[in-house]
């Protein structure tokens, strides 16, 4: 069975650019949720989605942004890139939400130039 | 709001000792608690949740709601253990996990 999947793994972009990051859960699952792991804030939520539908966002600026697709494929995107938004971000998929317990994918490193 | 604290960032115990992870929580209503461990090299992976009260890989933790806490102990250490533990809790309907800081355990031969 398949894990999930984040690509790209590493992404280097210059400040002012935007980025988009893939993921894609286990098959099956239908929430998908995305983390910020830095060293200084630790594991931060972004948001999750379930059935092409945000339930929940984290405490971010709306530079961040996500969607999910009906095959369960999700996406996040950061708009005008800022130093501060390199980072770690973690995809994890649920079979239907976090009571559930959360799979992660290996992670998209972004490093912001 | 909801909040993780796991009070020691390092924990160093020589193998076959008991370790314990702490982990204290606050919010006033029933939460869901997990203890998620990310190996050298490897990706962050859910170790047990409370509400399974099962025993994997020898760790066991117990929800203590009176002392907002939901510690994470082992008998007895094993160098594999070596890794980061996360402590995180969720609410029900929230569809989110809080994290806290992490605590890096060593077992020394």
């Amino acid at each position: 069975k398949a894990g999930v999947t984040q690509t790209p793994r590493y992404l280097i972009k210059t400040r002012g650019q935007q980025v988009t990051l893939s993921c894609s859960p286990i098959s099956g699952h239908r929430s998908v949720s995305w983390y910020q792991q830095t060293p200084g804030q630790g594991l931060q939520f972004l948001f999750e989605y379930f059935s092409e539908t945000q339930r929940n966002k984290g405490n971010f600026p709306g530079r961040f942004s996500g969607r999910q697709f009906s095959n369960s494929r999700s996406e996040m995107n950061v708009s005008t890139l800022e130093l501060g938004d390199s980072a770690l971000y973690l995809c994890a998929s649920s079979p239907g939400g976090s009571s559930y317990g959360y799979t992660f994918g290996s992670g998209t490193r972004l490093t912001v130039v | 709001a909801q909040r993780v604290t796991q009070p020691e960032k390092l924990l160093s115990v020589f193998k076959g000792a008991p370790v314990e992870l702490k982990c204290n929580y606050s919010y006033s209503g029933s939460p869901e608690l997990f203890w998620y461990v990310q190996y050298s090299r490897q990706r962050l992976q859910l170790l047990l949740r409370h509400i399974s009260r099962e025993s994997i890989k020898g760790f066991t933790a117990d929800l203590n709601k009176g002392e907002t806490s939901f510690h994470l102990k082992k008998p007895f250490a094993q160098e594999e253990d070596s890794a980061m533990y996360y402590c995180a809790l969720t609410i029900q309907g929230a569809q989110k996990l809080v994290f806290g800081q992490g605590t890096r355990l060593t077992i020394n031969p």
